[in-house]
């Protein structure tokens, strides 16, 4: 059962442009939705997270977008660098618990 | 302070064998999870470990075991070795309790081949 569904599976953007990275979730009962950022042989590593009494959160060049009526969250990255060419996991989560859901990633690639 | 790490790095067995996966969380977190991640796609939750008992299991066969010692270090054990166990091993970590911060650190993964 994918409780959090993720597009594009891969996504190829120019450097200096705007990578936008979308998801949507089932459960409204999840209170906490994290984005992880994987680099190859890496762990996943906590980007941002959102909670969703917030539409918008800003950190840095990485923004998330929260639309909680649509279930949808996105992650946009601003001024995009080839330093961030990695893969991309939207998840979801109750505050409460360890159990992460993540989405199925998004293998970003920046063009210099 | 020192991350969550694995061991080990990589390990290739065979089907039906059985094999122990290590981690030690990072320093001052007492609560472990574990997460396999198939090849391109995002990591599944096994377990989660805190004081020494299992406090958690996502939809995994009770071939997959775990512990957790009182230094909070964890191992992940799994038998009878299927094909499809072939995948990255995750370990992650998170102080607080087992109801405690959201944010968890992973380690670099233990890569498993079953062949």
């Amino acid at each position: 059962q994918q409780q959090v569904k993720q597009s594009p599976q891969s996504l190829i953007v120019q450097k200096g442009g705007i990578s936008i990275i979308n998801c949507a979730y089932e459960n409204t009962a999840f209170d906490y939705f994290p984005w992880y950022q994987q680099f190859p042989g890496k762990g996943p590593a906590l980007l941002i997270a959102i909670r969703p009494d917030v539409s918008e959160k800003k950190e840095g060049r990485f923004t998330i977008s929260f639309n909680k009526s649509a279930k949808q969250f996105s992650l946009h990255i601003m001024d995009s660098q080839p330093g961030d060419s990695a893969t991309y996991f939207c998840a979801a989560q109750y505050s409460s618990a360890s159990k992460i859901i993540f989405g199925s990633g998004t293998r970003l690639s920046i063009r210099p | 302070e020192t991350g969550v790490t694995q061991s080990p790095t990589h390990l290739i067995k065979t089907r039906g064998q059985q094999v122990t996966l290590r981690c030690s969380s990072q320093s001052g977190h007492n609560t472990v999870s574990w997460y396999q991640q198939a090849l391109g796609q995002g990591p599944q939750f096994i377990f989660q470990y805190y004081r020494e008992e299992e406090n958690g299991r996502g939809n995994f066969p009770p071939r997959f075991s775990g512990l957790q010692f009182p230094n909070y270090s964890s191992e992940l054990n799994v038998n009878a070795l299927e094909l499809d166990d072939s995948a990255l091993y995750l370990c992650a970590s998170r102080g607080g309790g087992a109801r405690g911060g959201n944010e968890q650190f992973f380690g670099p993964g233990t890569r498993l081949t079953v062949l």
